[in-house]
């Protein structure tokens, strides 16, 4: 029962360019989403969150999108940067509940 | 924030055999968390581990495989029991969230041969 789907389990971007990491959920109770960034060999690590009410949430660098009538989130990276290649999770959390991606790998060339 | 400690980072084990690993956290927290991410999986909640009382565990997963210790507010242990293969995972502790940004240790990948 995937109740999050990250749909593209790796993408490769140009450094400077904008990398866009998509995330899908099917669970309306979902009202708060988060993104995750994950090295190798170790734990993954907040990046960037999103409550329901807003469509945008901005952080430096690091946008999120939120499209509820779609039930879809994405997460927005400009300029991307080589030290941004890593695992990227979304999860979504509702009724005191979490949920989590597969992840997407992100590779960002110099 | 919190800063999670978590060992061993990997091991290589017989099946038949259980490995535990364990999870200290630099503050007090009610609530951790153990999750389980198998190979190209999403992370899925093994369980919930309360100080004082018996674990939760998520659909699928039962106490007498993944036996979980929770002594006091700052650790708690998750064993591996009779291992097969198919266990073969990263399991990862965590504390926070949902609400709340989850802070994770650095995980335990687990190859059962």
């Amino acid at each position: 029962d995937q109740q999050v789907k990250q749909n593209s389990p790796s993408l490769s971007v140009q450094e400077g360019r904008i990398s866009i990491l998509n995330c899908d959920y099917t669970n309306s109770m979902f009202d708060y989403f988060l993104w995750y960034k994950k090295y190798p060999a170790e734990g993954p690590t907040f990046l960037i969150s999103i409550s329901s009410i807003k469509d945008k949430n901005e952080d430096g660098r690091f946008t999120v999108f939120l499209n509820k009538s779609a039930k879809h989130l994405s997460l927005h990276i400009v300029p991307s940067q080589p030290g941004d290649s890593a695992v990227y999770f979304c999860a979504a959390s509702g009724n005191n509940d979490m949920r989590f991606g597969a992840g997407t790998r992100l590779t960002v060339k110099p | 924030s919190a800063v999670i400690s978590q060992k061993p980072s990997r091991d290589i084990c017989q099946r038949g055999t259980s490995l535990t690993i364990q999870c200290q956290v630099d503050s007090q927290v009610t609530m951790m968390f153990w999750y389980r991410q198998q190979p190209g999986q999403s992370l899925t909640l093994i369980a919930t581990a309360n100080q004082g009382s018996e674990a939760t565990y998520e659909s699928g997963f039962v106490i007498d495989k993944f036996p979980i210790s929770r002594p006091n507010l700052t650790f708690s242990t998750l064993t591996v029991s009779n291992m097969s293969p198919e266990d073969s995972s990263i399991y990862l502790c965590s504390v926070g969230g949902p609400y709340a940004e989850a802070f994770f240790g650095q995980g335990t990948r687990l190859t059962v041969v």
